[in-house]
């Protein structure tokens, strides 16, 4: 079958950096994306891995190695604004997202 | 601004009563997908179009139907919505490209008393 492994729940600082990993077994990949969820709204998006490495955008960053089938969101200089949860989707082989469960942030003063 | 856009934000029904929502985009997208999305879960698709060419997930419950009359608009029709039916309903759209990004309107809550 196919999944994707986030952890439920973290906790940082703001002003902070923070790491979430995201670990997925899927038949075939075609690429893989973050979004960022608020509560009660939809999700955004936030950034897309096909290759191997780490893509930087602003504060965020993610990593992916395929090998590994892994990726992980780094968000650094955490705002208050950033408590939200960080959905991982797995793009398959016939072109269907993959969903993980998200990762609930909790940002304390 | 482009942009994809749910109507009710909100919809309460009762139990058994027919109920539907609505999306509409103004990007031009080839694709609209929904979504169901419960608490705490990751979003769960339930349909998506490739233009007029409408795909149905194998575990879709038969209670969920949808159109898309044009390529702006489409509409989730829940014929007897159940207690385990109460989510969050997500819109999307994208280009069309295999990859392309999946852009999310607000959503639509719904509560079934």
């Amino acid at each position: 079958g196919q999944n994707i492994d986030q952890p439920t729940e973290m906790t940082a600082t703001e002003g902070a950096i923070v790491q979430i990993n995201c670990t997925y077994q899927t038949s075939g990949f075609n690429g893989l994306f973050w979004y960022q969820q608020h509560a009660g709204e939809a999700p955004t998006f936030l950034s897309y891995n096909v290759l191997d490495g780490l893509e930087e955008k602003g504060r965020f960053s993610s990593f992916l190695s395929r090998s590994k089938g892994y990726s992980y969101l780094l968000l650094k200089e955490l705002q208050m604004k950033d408590s939200a949860s960080y959905l991982c989707a797995v793009m398959d082989s016939n072109y269907q997202l993959i969903w993980g469960a998200g990762t609930k942030l909790i940002i304390k003063p | 601004d482009a942009m994809v856009i749910q109507n009710p934000r909100y919809q309460v029904t009762q139990f058994g009563k027919p109920v539907t929502l609505s999306c509409s985009q103004t990007l031009n997208h080839n694709v609209m997908y929904w979504y169901q999305q419960k608490s705490s879960q990751a979003p769960k698709l339930l349909f998506h179009y490739y233009d007029k060419d409408f795909n149905n997930e194998a575990d879709t419950p038969d209670n969920f139907q949808s159109r898309r009359p044009n390529t702006s608009f489409c509409f989730l029709d829940i014929r007897s919505p159940g207690l385990g039916d109460a989510a969050m309903y997500l819109c999307a759209t994208s280009r069309g490209g295999a990859t392309d990004t999946q852009y999310f309107g607000p959503g639509t809550r719904l509560t079934v008393l």
